[in-house]
């Protein structure tokens, strides 16, 4: 079975300041799709990064950026000077197989002033 | 370009009553989604289209739920009767073969059945 765990329910951060979220995944799939989405207050669900398995580049967009140690089935999300639109619920997500999300329980980040 | 459009943004209706969900996915997308969120669970995937072809139902949660995709840009969530414990968050989510397996969300129906 897929499992993504996400075990930080909530965290904050300083505005400016850098955080990490945590997501560890278990798949016995050669290839897979790693992602972060943001839910704001807003509740729309925006995609944030992605990875692909297969990369061993650490994929990088503006601010935000990913650790993917793929032997120990890590995803991490660091968000750099972090601003006060970055507070949302973040989902890490997993896609291996067919084109069926798994989901993890998501963290809720609050970015203080 | 539109992203993925779905409507009422709010639905409340009393206990038995039948509601219908909408969605529009992004035009030229091939895969469509249904998803339900709440407190208690996260998010679930109900259902997933593929070129308007059901592939995988096996998250709707009973028989009181249907889902059609009669076509490439019009789908439906229904609900018949409804129950105190569908209320939730419902997104629709569109996506592209070919590889890259993002998905779009739209902006969701919230669904109050009291």
């Amino acid at each position: 079975a897929q499992t993504v765990t996400q075990s930080q329910p909530e965290m904050s951060v300083q505005e400016a300041e850098t955080v990490t979220l945590s997501c560890t995944y278990d798949t016995s799939e050669n290839n897979y799709y790693l992602f972060w989405y943001k839910q704001p207050p807003s509740r729309q669900m925006i995609l944030v990064i992605r990875q692909e398995a297969y990369k061993q580049q650490n994929a990088t967009e503006n601010r935000f950026s990913v650790n993917f140690q793929k032997a120990a089935k890590s995803f991490s999300l660091k968000i750099s000077d972090s601003q006060l639109g970055d507070t949302a619920m973040y989902f890490c997500a997993l896609i291996s197989g067919t084109y069926k999300y798994i989901f993890g329980t998501g963290t809720r980040l609050k970015v203080l002033a | 370009d539109a992203g993925v459009i779905q409507s009422p943004r709010h639905e409340v209706t009393e206990m038995g009553q039948e509601v219908t969900l909408r969605c529009k996915p992004i035009s030229g997308h091939d895969y469509l989604f249904w998803y339900r969120q709440t407190m208690m669970r996260g998010l679930e995937l109900l259902i997933y289209f593929n070129n308007n072809v059901p592939i995988d139902d096996s998250g709707m949660p009973e028989d009181r739920f249907s889902a059609k995709m009669p076509n490439a840009s019009f789908s439906t969530l229904k609900i018949q009767p409804s129950e105190p414990r569908d209320s939730a968050v419902y997104f629709c989510a569109s996506s592209l073969a070919g590889g890259r397996y993002e998905q779009y969300f739209g902006p969701g129906t919230r669904l109050t059945v009291t």
